[in-house]
């Protein structure tokens, strides 16, 4: 079982839809948690973090449940410009070769 | 501000043949990492050095080496290509805050091993 898991998709939405992506992560020691977004031939780049009390960044939310050891990403009103591939990042402690990064989730929006 | 930057951006070798992937950040980070990155398999660590003048293997270490010349630069050396290795290769800095460990990446290295 792979540490951080996530739905490879693809997701194929029309623009305006809301979409979320679901990942799970298996070491209950993790400390911080990260969205990055990966567009096609290109590098990750940071999207947003995710706290435990839920944080938003205008169409993007995001969530964390411990217990579960879940993390989501949600995204209202969908543009053609989220088209892309959407990474969960688990921090397992202190130190970036403790970051593990999921397969990603690829998103399509269309027209 | 150029961030992490990565050469070359692609490159086509033969098995047995050897290369350097250079890498350099900008940005005063202590760490710097290589990972691989395959489909369906998603970043793996090659290499990390948290620090000039200190390097530790990662996930996949084998048949790669690096150095750490200096707080900048982090190369990554094949010495003996393999169509395995055949992949992306990206480089990354980091900084450790309150909120975690954030990793900034270069472009990425298509590489193709025939």
């Amino acid at each position: 079982r792979k540490e951080v898991e996530q739905d490879p998709g693809p997701f194929n939405v029309p623009e305006g839809a809301t979409v979320a992506f679901n990942c799970t992560y298996s070491n209950s020691a993790s400390q911080s948690f990260f969205w990055y977004r990966q567009d096609c031939r290109k590098e990750p780049k940071l999207l947003m973090s995710v706290y435990s009390s839920g944080n938003e960044d205008g169409r993007f939310t995001a969530q964390l449940n411990r217990a579960s050891q879940y993390i989501s990403l949600l995204i209202r009103d969908s543009k053609l410009s989220d088209s892309a591939t959407y990474l969960c990042v688990v921090n397992r402690g202190t130190g970036g070769f403790k970051t593990i990064f999921g397969a990603g989730t690829r998103l399509f929006v269309k027209a | 501000n150029a961030g992490v930057t990565q050469t070359p951006k692609f490159q086509v070798l033969k098995t047995g043949q050897s290369m350097t992937l250079q890498c350099a950040q900008d940005m005063n980070h202590n760490s710097m990492y290589w990972y691989r990155q395959d489909p369906g398999m998603g970043l793996r660590l090659i290499y990390y050095s948290a620090s000039e003048g200190t390097t530790d293997k990662g996930e996949v270490p084998n048949g790669y080496n690096v150095s750490r010349l200096n707080k900048r630069e982090f190369s990554l050396r094949l010495e003996s290509a393999a169509p395995s290795q055949t992949s992306v290769y990206f480089c990354a800095s980091s900084e450790e805050n309150s909120g975690g460990n954030i990793q900034y990446f270069g472009a990425g290295t298509r590489l193709s091993v025939l």
